[in-house]
């Protein structure tokens, strides 16, 4: 079983529609989660983290996360051309300090 | 906004040589990392670096490695014997405790 693992895409969404990415974990001692954009060449840039149960807003992007069921998911509201990229998952087994271990990601691309 | 600097971007080298890729973390951050990425896949942790020491390392962390920080604002990672299967790009993330910041890469060509 893979530590991290993302539905590889591609995903396909209109502009302006919601744009949902979901991610299932295997290791139940994982604390934090975060989520990654990658456009192809790029570093992974940081786009949201959440530690908690429940929902995380930041703008267009919402993290959910569900311990329970070793599910964190990204929903970017109001897709934009530019959200294509590779979103990549990542989970770490600390709060501050520890690897991170990644998905394979997510290639999401937005039809304008 | 600060941001992770790394140098060069592009390296080639020959197999058996050894490399030394370079980066600047943000100045007020205590943890560091080495991150790799093979064309195609996913991004594979190398070491973790916190107090002047290495806290984690990955099983492809081998003898070949080692990382080191010669002074209060360089990081710096060493390959002694590069290997064709070296070729990556090779990413250095720095936190201050919650998320980790990448640089924009090195990418090593081995041949």
């Amino acid at each position: 079983q893979k530590e991290v693992e993302q539905n590889s895409g591609p995903l396909s969404v209109p502009e302006g529609a919601i744009a949902s990415l979901n991610c299932t974990y295997s290791d139940r001692g994982s604390q934090s989660f975060f989520w990654y954009r990658q456009y192809s060449g790029k570093s992974p840039e940081l786009i949201m983290f959440i530690y908690s149960n429940g929902d995380k807003e930041d703008g267009r992007f919402t993290a959910q996360l569900n311990k329970a069921s070793q599910y964190v998911s990204l929903l970017i509201r109001d897709s934009q051309p530019s959200d294509s990229a590779t979103y990549l998952c990542a989970v770490n087994k600390e709060t501050s300090g520890s690897r991170l271990t990644f998905g394979e990601g997510t290639q999401l691309t937005v039809n304008p | 906004e600060p941001e992770v600097t790394q140098t060069p971007s592009h390296q080639v080298t020959q197999m058996g040589q050894e490399v030394i890729l370079r980066c600047v973390p943000i100045s007020n951050h205590l943890y560091f990392y080495w991150y790799r990425q093979i064309l195609g896949q996913k991004v594979e942790f190398l070491v973790s670096f916190y107090n002047n020491e290495i806290s984690e390392k990955s099983e492809i962390f081998d003898d070949q490695f080692s990382v080191e920080r010669p002074d209060g604002s360089n990081f710096t990672l060493k390959i002694r014997s590069t290997k064709l299967e070296d070729s990556a790009m090779y990413f250095c993330a720095s936190s201050s405790g919650s998320g980790q910041f990448f640089g924009p890469g090195t990418r090593l060509t081995v041949l």
